[in-house]
């Protein structure tokens, strides 16, 4: 059974530009989940998807966005780059709703801005 | 609202010594409790989990406890070895329509 996959793995922007990330979840899974994880900070909740429609939201500004298809593969788009974006991007999947159920983790994407 | 907080940031163990990792949570309505491994390179992986119905939970070397009265919950480690170095997290949630509250995350470092 594949495992998540996310595309890009490595990205360099610059500053003011905008990024779309891709996630590809395991197959039957319905919910896909965004995290940012920097090393001073953990694991940051972006937002949570679960049949096209976004569950939960973080606390993160309007910048972030996301969507998810009717095959349960998702985007991530941050526009207006900051250096502060500069971060692995990891996404993950779950059968059903991530509050109370295992999710597995994609590689991530590491972000670079510049 | 829900706060999740983890101890140490950083702890280093004997190989074949016993390694303890706590969290505490704010909010008394969470239920479920999983703790995950991320590994270097790699995404977080579930390692075990436990819901508010149970007060302990073992899997070979590892067990978690939960104390829902003082509101904390910890991951045990007997035997470590060196592929137990990693980072680990400890998550909360009120349930499936909740999003999981993370830890900041331990270092575990198993020292041969």
């Amino acid at each position: 059974k594949a495992g998540v996959t996310q595309t890009p793995r490595y990205l360099i922007k610059t500053r003011g530009q905008q990024v779309t990330l891709s996630c590809s979840p395991i197959s039957g899974h319905r919910s896909v989940s965004w995290y940012q994880q920097t090393p001073g900070q953990g694991l940051q909740f972006l937002f949570e998807y679960f049949s096209e429609t976004q569950r939960n939201k973080g606390n993160f500004p309007g910048r972030f966005s996301g969507r998810q298809f009717s095959n349960s593969r998702s985007e991530m788009n941050v526009s207006t780059l900051e250096l502060g974006d500069s971060a692995l991007y990891l996404c993950a999947s779950s059968l059903s709703l991530a509050g109370d159920n295992e999710q597995f983790f994609g590689p991530g994407t590491r972000l670079t801005v510049l | 609202g829900e706060n999740v907080e983890q101890h140490p940031s950083t702890l280093s163990v004997q190989e074949g010594d016993s390694a303890v990792i706590k969290c505490t949570y704010s909010d008394s309505a969470s239920n479920y409790f999983p703790w995950y491994k991320q590994e270097l390179g790699k995404g977080p992986q579930l390692i075990i989990d436990i819901r508010s119905n149970v007060g302990e939970k073992k899997d070979q070397r590892i067990a978690v406890t939960l104390n829902k009265t003082a509101k904390h919950f910890s991951l045990h480690i007997t035997e470590t070895q060196p592929e137990d170095s990693a980072v680990y997290f400890c998550a909360a949630s009120k349930g499936s329509n909740y999003q999981l509250i993370w830890g900041a995350g331990t270092k575990l470092i198993i020292k041969p």
